[in-house]
């Protein structure tokens, strides 16, 4: 069965930048036909997906973060990771990996986000 | 970008009954590209319905989507107790992917 475990500080300072990683047992990032994505809900608020990095390494970021986002893979740890830059207390958030295919298919628990100083 | 408008904001219940929960698109989603997921507090969204229709694995079949163009439903029968939640339609058509705001499902 598919995991996913996101991993990271809690806790970042604004105009920092935030780093997580995402850890990826029982199945292969290099298999096709998926994409490997972050997606953030604010404490109370809806989803905002930030982007994804395919099975062969492309990568799509949404336009609204595009300029702060880099998401990368390492295919020989499984892992994916995420780094947003130049955060601010809008960037708070609980930030999920998950695998995408049709639709959202498997997601990580979470973990949540604070930009503070 | 595709914005999507979930409507009612909250849906009031009782076990048992019937939810239609509805999710509609500024612009037609092509190939039905459109999924709905469950949250409940604390935890991750849970994959429901894929392509507008198919229920992901696992998903009893008293949850059903419909539609197509810019109109979809999400229908649950027979509301059971740990189908109070969260519900957020999503579209995949077109980047970049967008969620609706969520509809609460909540006892009455």
């Amino acid at each position: 069965q598919l995991q996913l475990q996101e991993s990271g500080p809690g806790l970042v300072k604004p105009s920092e930048t935030l780093s997580l990683t995402c850890t990826v047992s029982g199945g292969s990032i290099s298999r096709s036909n998926y994409h490997w994505g972050w997606i953030r809900q604010p404490p109370g608020n809806g989803l905002e997906c930030i982007g994804s990095v395919s099975y062969s390494g492309s990568t799509y970021y949404n336009p609204s973060l595009e300029s702060r986002v880099t998401i990368s893979r390492d295919t020989s740890k499984n892992q994916f990771s995420l780094k947003l830059s130049f955060v601010t207390a809008a960037d708070t958030a609980v930030y999920y990996c998950a695998r995408v295919g049709a639709g959202v298919v498997d997601w990580g628990q979470g973990t949540l986000v604070t930009v503070s100083s | 970008e595709i914005v999507l408008t979930q409507s009612p904001g909250t849906l009031s219940l009782s076990p048992g009954e019937r939810a239609t929960l509805s999710c509609r698109a500024s612009q037609s989603i092509t190939n039905s590209q459109l999924a709905w997921y469950q949250q409940k507090p604390g935890q991750a969204p849970r994959l429901l319905i894929y392509g507008a229709s198919s229920r992901a694995t696992g998903i009893p079949d008293r949850f059903s989507g419909s539609g197509s163009g810019t109109d979809f439903t999400l229908a649950i029968n027979r509301l059971e107790p740990e189908d109070f939640a969260v519900y957020y339609c999503q579209q995949y058509s077109s980047s970049p992917w967008t969620f609706g705001q969520g509809t609460r499902v909540e006892i009455k």
